[in-house]
């Protein structure tokens, strides 16, 4: 089945500065990918999702990129702002199945 | 647009009870998903209903079971609780089975088992 791993497990950076999350996946037939942001007490949130078809899709300050060759997609978040502080997880899955496999979270740390 | 609620927020049960978690989807979303997130973990996939009925299943045994009702409203029922039972129970809302739509989570019923 799907495994998806996710680096680093902690991350620190300065207020203003870009942080990037990776992810590899194992399931060469998985085609979409989301990322998830949980802040403390909350379920997890959608920040931005993929298909396999783009290998990238950007939101503001939010941008993902996926390489299906190599089988891992990176969130990266620029000028980064307090808030964003909060654990991140990605998932991978393809539209015909029933299950989203998450990987083991970020917990992104902002520093102002 | 109203959003998925979960119901209890928190409880607290012991080993050999068994709970009744309760979902309410988001309003025009037909499919419900329930994950168990132990703590520093990812959430992992109980099962999926859809149109009333189970629509795939991760790897957690019989004793959890689930129901989906008419209007889209969900339940996930745990018997013979253990203590590894003890974790954040995430319902999540979609349209249309599977991925074809994005899961929306609510914010989930922290259980403690003791």
């Amino acid at each position: 089945g799907e495994n998806v791993e996710q680096h680093p497990s902690t991350l620190s950076v300065q207020e203003g500065d870009s942080a990037v999350i990776k992810c590899t996946y194992s399931d060469s037939a998985s085609n979409y990918f989301p990322w998830y942001k949980q802040e403390l007490g909350k379920g997890p949130q959608l920040i931005i999702d993929i298909r396999s078809n783009v290998g990238e899709k950007k939101d503001q300050r939010i941008a993902v990129t996926l390489n299906k060759t190599a089988k891992h997609f990176s969130l990266h978040i620029t000028e980064t702002q307090p808030e964003d502080s909060a654990v991140y997880f990605c998932a991978a899955s393809h539209l015909g199945a029933q299950k989203l496999v998450f990987g083991q979270g970020t917990r992104l740390t902002i520093n102002p | 647009e109203t959003g998925v609620t979960q119901s209890p927020t928190h409880l607290i049960k012991t080993r050999g009870q068994q709970v009744t978690l309760r979902c309410s989807s988001q309003s025009g979303h037909n499919t419900v998903s329930w994950y168990q997130q132990a703590l520093g973990q990812g959430p992992q996939f109980i099962f999926q209903y859809y149109r009333e009925e189970e629509n795939g299943r991760g790897n957690f045994p019989p004793r959890f079971s689930g129901l989906q009702f008419p209007n889209y409203s969900s339940e996930l029922n745990v018997n013979a609780l253990e203590l590894d039972d003890s974790a954040l129970y995430l319902c999540a809302s979609s349209l249309g089975g599977g991925q074809r739509s994005p899961l929306h989570f609510g914010n989930g019923t922290r259980l403690t088992v003791t």
